[in-house]
């Protein structure tokens, strides 16, 4: 069964911390993918990485940043946590043939709540 | 600039037929995804189009008209736990993905 693991389903931190959201796939796949899911709105991609380390920005980068050291883990690293990243954060990965033509896998999600 | 609508909750009933449209408005068209997500699990494939038409897949089919910037899912037989958000997705001409804000699908007995 294909999986996508997200290390933390509930998260709290404060104004100002440093968050870490890991996320690893077992599919061998080379695109990864990391969105926030917010209420009402669509699914907003932050980075994706087709390769490792490779990183390309998304639709909404600031504040963030990504590291993919290994093919199989793709890690979300908000540097100085605000409140306006109080979030459901989905990891995706596909395969290479696929890119974003292909079917994502997504993790269950890690929601973040930010004080 | 681009946009996917799609209504943000739909009411049917068990063992009735639904269908959630899409519309969309994207620089360029590769294909439209159609994705369902129960409530605090990971969004799941469902289907893929790129060519005008109906795709059938056991109980759900997506349908697409490119020239319409138009799509929809339709669920027969509805059970329980099809209680769900429904995603559509575009990916543009530059292969990126465009999500609609989902539609969340609340059956009935």
């Amino acid at each position: 069964d294909v999986k996508v693991t997200q290390s933390s389903r509930y998260l709290v931190k404060r104004t100002g911390e440093k968050v870490f959201l890991e996320c690893v796939q077992d599919m061998d796949h080379e695109n990864m993918f990391w969105y926030r899911q917010d209420p009402g709105l669509g699914l907003r991609l932050i980075y994706f990485s087709y390769d490792v380390k490779m990183k390309e920005k998304g639709d909404i980068p600031e504040g963030y940043s990504v590291s993919r050291e290994k093919k199989e883990r793709f890690s979300l690293i908000l540097e100085s946590a605000s409140t306006n990243q109080t979030s459901m954060y989905l990891c995706a990965s596909s395969s290479l043939a696929g890119g974003h033509t292909g079917e994502l896998f997504f993790g269950e999600g890690s929601r973040l709540t930010v004080l | 600039g681009q946009n996917i609508d799609q209504p943000t909750e739909m009411t049917a009933t068990e063992g009735a037929i639904v269908q959630i449209n899409c519309t969309y408005q994207t620089s360029g068209f590769n294909g439209l995804f159609w994705y369902q997500q129960h409530a605090g699990e990971a969004p799941t494939f469902l289907s893929y189009n790129v060519l005008d038409g109906l795709e059938e897949k056991g109980r759900f089919s997506s349908f697409l008209s490119r020239s319409k910037g138009y799509s929809y899912l339709l669920l027969k037989e509805l059970q329980m736990k099809d209680s769900a958000s429904y995603l559509c997705a575009v990916l543009d001409s530059n292969y990126q993905l465009i999500w609609g804000a989902g539609t969340k699908l609340i059956i009935k007995p």
